[in-house]
């Protein structure tokens, strides 16, 4: 079956700093991989998303691309704000899923002044 | 974006009573819904599929007959959990995808917290 593996957290950060949350699936077939963003008290919205292999999703300077051969699609970003402290999973949607979505456990990042 | 919302964001309620959650998308229509299940510090699982005017399809090992969905109309689906008991207790979310969007993006709803006492 599929499967997401993230980064345990939380991950604590200055403001300023790289960030590299690891994310790694098994799926059968060509998935979707998306990355989605939890603020406090919000419901999930999508961050970047990347359809095919060697894709790369990007959005508020967040970049993660889908690498078939190691089966990631690692979050990046170079320099975090405070206002990016929230929690981020990463996901797939296997092909002919009908839209299910399969999660990783989620990532608390926490960033400070 | 489009948006989801659910009704109510927290609700405490006796073991053995029912309890109703609603989700609605406020500005499209969505003919499937999600409901997810989201235990502390772990990831989100898949409950259920809703399908607007047809019985929804669980996930294995989700009972059913505890958790009652009804997607009566193409901006409403609403989860009972009947007759809970303090293991029900958790935090549940439902999406909805953009029907105009190929790969799946949803949009979700920011979650109901019921506790069972």
């Amino acid at each position: 079956g599929n499967s997401v593996t993230q980064m345990e957290g939380p991950v604590t950060l200055s403001e300023e700093a790289f960030l590299t949350i690891n994310c790694t699936y098994t799926a059968t077939g060509y998935p979707s991989l998306f990355w989605y963003v939890q603020y406090p008290g919000e419901g999930l919205q999508l961050l970047l998303k990347a359809t095919k292999a060697d894709d790369k999703g990007s959005n508020k300077g967040f970049e993660a691309t889908y690498r078939k051969e190691t089966t990631s699609f690692h979050l990046e970003k170079g320099s975090v704000q405070v206002s990016d402290s929230a929690v981020y999973f990463c996901a797939l949607s296997s092909t002919g899923g009908g839209n299910k979505l399969t999660f990783g456990t989620g990532t608390q990042l926490k960033v400070e002044l | 974006g489009a948006v989801v919302s659910q009704h109510p964001s927290w609700v405490i309620c006796k073991s053995g009573t029912s309890v109703k959650i609603e989700c609605r998308s406020l500005d499209f229509q969505a003919t499937t819904m999600f409901w997810y299940r989201q235990f502390p510090k772990q990831s989100l699982m898949l409950m259920a599929t809703s399908n607007e005017g047809s019985k929804a399809t669980y996930e294995q090992g989700v009972e059913k007959d505890k958790f009652l969905i009804n997607h009566a109309s193409l901006t409403l689906s609403t989860l009972t959990v009947t007759s809970a008991h303090p293991e029900d207790s958790s935090f549940y979310i439902c999406s909805a995808p953009d029907p105009g969007q190929p790969f799946a993006e949803q949009y979700f709803g920011p979650g109901t917290r019921l506790t069972v006492t």
